[in-house]
């Protein structure tokens, strides 16, 4: 069965303290996968979509890189507004449409980056 | 430009009532999608517009929910006889039709509509 688990459920952070979330899933043929960031009382914000084993994509204090089987957020010297609820999500199901797929959630890692 | 807007942004409600949900896309996004999310969880999947019509409706959890995208623009996600259990924020998202390097299309959400049903 296709899932998504994440790793931890709460992380807590020294101010400057960096680390690293967790995300591995099990679908058969990868379309990507997308990293989000939510606040509380927000919707989900888009961070980054990584396609292919080997990839890597940056901004600001995160980066974001992918294996065959799990994708790994890491935080470099953290910040308290960098916390937040941080999401994971696979693209499960084709729909009709090209690049139209129906995503697949894990149940995030809340961050806690205390100053 | 702007972004995926959701009204209301809070919606209370009691049990049995009707009540209806308001999402409007990034301006010429094709696909828009219906999430609901419980605390503490991901978001959930429910519906997928192409254009006008609902290609996937696979995620809705009975026949009390329905959305509608008359125009391909703005849609509207309908909850009928609404029950406790349906108390959630419910997301929607926008992409465009084409993803990367044949990859799916990037989904950016709003701000959700937080549903309480007393």
């Amino acid at each position: 069965e296709d899932q998504v688990t994440q790793s931890p459920e709460a992380l807590r952070l020294q101010e400057g303290e960096s680390s690293s979330l967790n995300c591995s899933y099990t679908v058969s043929g990868l379309r990507g996968l997308f990293w989000y960031r939510q606040d509380p009382g927000k919707g989900p914000e888009f961070l980054f979509t990584l396609y292919s084993a080997g990839e890597e994509k940056e901004k600001e204090r995160l980066k974001a890189t992918l294996t065959k089987k799990e994708s790994f957020l890491h935080i470099t010297a953290p910040k308290p507004e960098d916390s937040a609820t941080y999401l994971c999500a696979v693209p499960l199901r084709r729909h009709s449409g090209a690049g139209s797929y129906q995503l697949t959630f894990g149940k995030g890692t809340k961050l806690s980056v205390i100053p | 430009g702007a972004g995926v807007s959701q009204t209301p942004s809070n919606k209370v409600t009691e049990k049995g009532k009707y009540v209806e949900l308001r999402c409007d896309p990034i301006s010429g996004h094709t696909a828009l999608y219906w999430y609901r999310q419980s605390l503490g969880q991901g978001p959930e999947f429910l519906i997928y517009f192409q254009g006008t019509g609902a290609a996937d409706d696979s995620g809705l959890p009975n026949d009390r929910f329905f959305a509608v995208r008359p125009e391909g623009s703005v849609s509207t996600l309908k909850i009928q006889r609404t029950e406790r259990g349906d108390s959630a924020v419910y997301l929607c998202a926008s992409s465009p039709l084409w993803g990367t390097s044949g990859g799916a299309s990037t989904q950016y959400f709003g701000p959700g509509t937080r549903l309480t049903v007393l």
